[in-house]
């Protein structure tokens, strides 16, 4: 089945620590996003890579990484510079065949940093 | 800049009545439009979207919406509500970030209880 995975579902990290989330899709999208959700807040964009080896800054970039080495992978990097780095986070992709509007998300792993 | 809003922070409807979600969005052009549902602890599940054409759009599970240019709306329906129907609903707005890339801006979302 195709489809977007994300591990673990449930990560717990010290303060200070670097963190690397998951995100793998076979979908063959060519777009990859990294979306933050902290209850009533809705979504806020993270970082989002059009093709491999390219990415873009969104609306919340400042303490987070990502690469897009692969097509199919897009890991996010949350560092030790991310100030409230406890939230829900969600990892979606879209195809460029529909202009990149619709997309697809995965479960999402839930980061807790005591 | 685009934005879009959901006035409703949480609804409670009975277990087979009607159901109007509230979506109104601010975008300069004609704007493609996003329905999505999550489960407690799940990630997002597209209901239905509207790109253009006929403004009244069917999605998945018996939902409908209709784009409404003139009150920029596009409010989610449901004759009949299941209990399963109960989740968060986000609508989105499809904008042009950083070139031609489509991203989409979210609401805050609407939770959805349902009363047996």
């Amino acid at each position: 089945d195709g489809g977007i995975t994300q591990s673990p579902k449930y990560l717990f990290r010290k303060e200070g620590q670097n963190v690397t989330l998951s995100c793998e899709q076979n979908l063959n999208h060519d777009a990859m996003y990294w979306y933050r959700q902290d209850p009533g807040q809705g979504l806020r964009l993270i970082y989002y890579s059009q093709i491999v080896n390219d990415f873009q800054k969104g609306d919340i970039a400042e303490g987070y990484s990502v690469s897009r080495e692969k097509k199919e992978s897009f890991p996010l990097t949350v560092t030790s510079a991310q100030k409230n780095p406890t939230a829900f986070y969600l990892c979606a992709s879209s195809s460029s065949g529909t202009g990149g509007w619709e997309q697809y998300f995965g479960p999402g792993t839930r980061l807790t940093v005591t | 800049a685009q934005s879009v809003t959901q006035p409703d922070i949480h609804i409670t409807v009975s277990e087979g009545a009607s159901l109007e979600l509230r979506c109104n969005y601010s975008y300069g052009a004609t704007p493609y439009l996003f329905w999505y549902v999550q489960s407690p602890g799940q990630g997002l599940q597209l209901l239905l979207k509207y790109f253009s054409g006929d403004t009244l759009v069917q999605g998945i599970k018996g939902f409908e919406a209709e784009f409404k240019r003139s009150q920029s709306s596009f409010n989610l329906r449901k004759p009949s509500v299941h209990w399963s129907d109960a989740a968060e609903y986000f609508c989105a707005v499809g904008a042009r970030y950083g070139g031609s890339q489509g991203n989409l801006i979210f609401g805050k979302g609407t939770k959805l209880s349902v009363k047996p």
